[in-house]
């Protein structure tokens, strides 16, 4: 009974494919977040979607692009993938917009060859 | 200066022991203030809020001091268990998302 769930779970391409990672969350909360975990371990927001609307856009090149269909679903597209695209990236809900319990699903590690 | 500064660790502490850490935060109007927990290629869950009149749980007890702009998380009696990267995390004002700091690691030896 997974929470929140992502796939693929490992994703290793070349540089200049394109690719989707999805999100789904069974909790039937309103807000998803995309994370990025760099290798420094810093996690930093990209995008955030409340109820299917786009709430947060933080400076993301725009080669990446969140599409939520439905509140429970957040999928990203990276178009044009770059070396320095590579590294864990989490989808999160919360209740809330604001909400600070946020659910993680357990990441997409992707690597850029 | 960063928005959320952490020492990354790693704390080596034997079982048993008593450890602390903090973090300090750069914007003093920071409203809500969290730690989650991290375990090694996991994903972070929230392990307690951090309120201004201290919070504790369980073994866990953490607190915050505006003066100085710091958290504390302080583990009593260490499990193996409790090995893990431990988050600090804000909320500003007027900000929708979370700022997390880069994580303090905590290995447990038996």
């Amino acid at each position: 009974d997974t929470a929140v769930s992502q796939t693929p779970k490992y994703l290793v391409t070349q540089m200049g494919n394109d690719k989707s990672i999805k999100c789904e969350q069974n909790l039937g909360h309103d807000t998803m977040y995309w994370y990025k975990q760099d290798s420094k371990k810093f996690l930093k927001i990209m995008f955030s979607y409340n109820n299917k609307e786009l709430i947060i856009n933080e400076t993301v090149p725009n080669r990446f692009s969140p599409k939520s269909p439905d509140k429970a679903h957040l999928n990203l597209h990276i178009n044009s993938l770059e070396l320095g695209d590579s590294a864990v990236y989490f989808c999160a809900s919360s209740l809330r917009q604001g909400g600070y319990e946020q659910y993680f699903g357990p990441g997409t590690r992707l690597t850029v060859t | 200066r960063k928005e959320v500064e952490q020492d990354p660790g790693p704390f080596n502490v034997p079982e048993g022991a008593t450890v602390a850490f903090n973090c300090t935060y750069s914007n003093s109007a920071s409203q809500s203030f969290f730690w989650y927990r991290q375990d090694c290629r996991k994903e972070p869950k929230l392990l307690m809020s951090v309120y201004s009149s201290g919070n504790e749980d369980g073994r866990f007890t953490a607190q915050l001091n505006r003066a100085s702009q710091y958290i504390s998380l302080l583990i009593r009696d260490s499990k193996l268990s409790d090995s893990a990267t431990y988050l600090c995390v804000v909320k500003k004002p007027g900000r929708r998302a979370l700022t997390f700091g880069s994580g303090t690691r905590l290995q447990v030896q038996p």
